[in-house]
């Protein structure tokens, strides 16, 4: 059972470069979420969707875009990278289930990211 | 803006101490409280949780006291082991918030041997 997984695991930019983070689950949950996490800051979600088709803004949007063609898959894209987009980032999914008791997010083991 | 508050942000505590944990919100409308377990290299995975219905819940070592009227949280570990040394995550979220989680700063807990 992968649960979710991420990829790449790590990577290293130059200021000004392009790239797209892959999310993918296997649980056929319908929301999925992009969070960043930064020291002494907790995780903050950038964007979310809350199904195939559709995504919208969080908390921390600016620098970031994202897509969901596809129910299991949630890509994250910086256009332009920054060194303020250093950060770990954790993908995340959840069922839309009312009954949140029993239907925590499940997390990804991150990207780690840094932007020279 | 930090919604939810979270302290303190690193505890060390003994083998077989209580480790406390606090988080105080602003936000009424939340009406869930997870708290999150992460180890280094891993991604953040739940713990225990509690709707504001309820004033306390216990799973195993583990228990979430919540004050409503105060709007505040806390996670009790009781005979706490080296194996709980981790970072540890308040959480809330709102009705029809698309189960959008404000996280806590987080805690680094570190239980000596």
């Amino acid at each position: 059972n992968a649960g979710v997984t991420q990829t790449p695991k790590f990577r290293v930019l130059k200021t000004g470069q392009s790239m797209t983070l892959l999310c993918a689950q296997d649980m056929n949950h319908e929301y999925m979420y992009w969070y960043r996490q930064d020291p002494g800051m907790g995780l903050r979600l950038i964007h979310y969707s809350v199904g195939e088709g559709t995504t919208a803004k969080g908390e921390v949007p600016d620098g970031y875009n994202v897509s969901r063609l596809k129910k299991q898959n949630f890509l994250l894209g910086l256009e332009s990278a920054a060194p303020s987009q250093t950060s770990v980032y954790f993908c995340a999914s959840s069922y839309s289930n009312s009954d949140r008791s029993n239907q925590p997010q499940h997390f990804g083991d991150g990207t780690r990211l840094s932007i020279l | 803006q930090q919604q939810v508050k979270q302290s303190p942000q690193s505890l060390i505590v003994q083998k077989g101490g209580i480790s406390i944990i606090n988080c105080a919100y602003e936000n009424t409308a939340f009406d869930y409280f997870p708290w999150y377990q992460q180890f280094p290299g891993k991604g953040p995975a739940l713990l225990i949780a509690i709707r504001p219905d309820v004033s306390e819940k216990k799973e195993g070592r583990f228990t979430i006291s919540f004050n409503k009227s105060a709007k505040q949280f806390s996670l009790h570990i009781m005979d706490s082991q080296p194996g709980d040394s981790a970072t540890y995550f308040c959480a809330a979220y709102a009705s029809g918030s698309a189960r959008q989680l404000t996280f806590g700063s987080g805690t680094q807990l570190t239980v000596l041997p």
